[in-house]
């Protein structure tokens, strides 16, 4: 499967706590990326992290990439009850770029 | 400038009529994809335009489904002789580039009745 497969499916944590979720893939990629959908913002670009980086930062992001275990984990620092919202990690073949997500994690920040 | 915009919003139709959808990318984007999301379901690719090269047409259901790109700039998603299972969200997203981040707009949803 071309999709990459989150860890947790579900995550429910306070408001302040961090939150980390994972991302597994099968076969060699060009980068990965990061998106959340929420009902209010819709489907919205998080992080892109290339295949020769290891990790990379945005604001209360922190995203790494270990592509001899063919994995990811994106953390959140912080959270807020807005980061309430559907995480999804897309790996991007060398196939036009197309985004193939996979269940995602669910992630509920209580205030 | 703007966000990627899509039109109409919502669109209900009866099954058996044809409905266009639309999509304006961010100005300087090259390449444009077209998803569809049903309720509960994740993310389904359907086709993607890059520049002047031939569309990724790999991901259309069936041949009630086409689109076009006009250059760099709009596209038009149709759907002919509509079905309820056609009935989903419509997303578009445009990127600089192949495999570059994707920027979507807000979706059109597409009832069939």
């Amino acid at each position: 499967s071309q999709q990459g497969e989150e860890d947790p499916q579900a995550l429910s944590i306070q408001e302040g706590e961090n939150a980390t979720m994972n991302c597994s893939y099968k076969t060699s990629i060009n980068n990965l990326q990061w998106y959340r959908q929420n009902s209010g913002r819709g489907l919205v670009h998080l992080i892109l992290i290339r295949s020769n980086e290891r990790e990379k930062h945005s604001g209360r992001l922190r995203v790494t990439l270990d592509t001899s275990k063919k994995s990811s984990s994106l953390l959140i620092t912080a959270s807020r009850a807005a980061d309430t919202a559907s995480y999804f990690c897309a790996p991007i073949y060398n196939q036009g770029g197309k985004l193939i997500f996979g269940q995602g994690t669910e992630l509920s920040v209580k205030p | 400038g703007a966000g990627v915009s899509q039109s109409p919003s919502n669109k209900v139709t009866e099954k058996g009529k044809d409905v266009e959808l639309r999509c304006d990318p961010i100005s300087g984007h090259t390449a444009l994809y077209w998803y569809r999301q049903r309720l509960g379901q994740g993310l389904e690719f359907l086709i993607y335009f890059q520049g002047n090269s031939a569309p990724d047409k790999s991901g259309l259901p069936s041949d009630r489904f086409s689109a076009e790109r006009t250059g760099e700039s709009v596209s038009t998603l149709t759907i002919q002789r509509t079905q309820q299972e056609d009935s989903a969200v419509y997303l578009c997203a445009s990127s600089p580039g192949l495999g570059f981040e994707q920027y979507f707009g807000p979706g059109t949803r597409l009832t069939v009745t």
